[in-house]
């Protein structure tokens, strides 16, 4: 298995412009998960789906995130407008079952710097 | 609410000295999960362990092991031996139950640096 896929790997752009992060699944796994990482705050949550489905999305910062997943084997995470502060690394990750115990599969991320 | 501290920031040793991560946690289920994610220079975060809050028994996996402690909600990973590709940030997670599924609280992680 090709395990979780994300791109772009690197992503730099100017403050005001759309970003566009993109993540592939492992097949068969029924959670999708995007995180962001960052120095100050660590590893947070952002939203989690559960069969294509938004699930809890407490943790989107604000208005200007969103993130879709029209398919089981696709999904994306959108900043509008983008800023500074959004510098991160942004992490997709996947997991087959999440009733009982689940065991998260990341991919390899995506730096975003946003200036 | 779910908490999860990593209270060491950066450790540092020399190649094959034992190292122990702490972690502690707090929640109010009966029923969790714990588990250690290693994240090396490469970025990608592997799964290294998961134990339920109903088996406390200690494991060992060549030179890694864990130690599980309800009574001071602690579980701890010991390395032993160190080797330079040890080095990476670890992280402790705990999952417990929210809104039907289990979804992890990570801790802030800690690093660890091996010398050669």
């Amino acid at each position: 298995d090709a395990g979780v896929i994300q791109s772009p790997r690197h992503e730099v752009t100017e403050m005001g412009q759309e970003v566009t992060l993109r993540c592939k699944p492992i097949s068969g796994h029924d959670y999708l998960f995007w995180y962001r990482q960052t120095m100050m705050r660590g590893l947070e949550l952002l939203i989690y789906f559960n069969n294509n489905v938004p699930i809890d999305d407490s943790g989107m910062p604000e208005d200007r995130f969103s993130a879709k997943m029209p398919n089981a084997s696709f999904s994306t995470l959108k900043i509008q407008p983008s800023e500074p502060r959004d510098s991160a690394v942004y992490f997709c990750a996947s997991s087959l079952l999440a009733v009982t115990f689940n065991e998260q599969y990341f991919g390899p991320g995506t730096r975003l710097t946003v200036t | 609410a779910q908490k999860v501290t990593q209270a060491q920031t950066e450790i540092s040793v020399v190649e094959k000295e034992d190292v122990t991560l702490d972690c502690v946690y707090e929640t109010r289920d009966t029923t969790y999960y714990l588990f250690w994610y290693k994240q090396p220079p490469s970025g990608e975060l592997v799964f290294l362990i998961r134990r339920n809050s109903f088996d406390e028994q200690n494991e060992i996996s060549g030179r890694y092991s864990w130690n599980f402690q309800k009574s001071t909600s602690s579980f701890n990973f010991t390395i032993t031996a160190s080797q330079v590709v040890d080095s990476a940030v670890y992280f402790c997670a705990l999952s417990g139950p929210r809104g039907g599924s289990y979804i992890p609280t990570f801790g802030r992680g800690t690093s660890l640096i091996v010398h050669p």
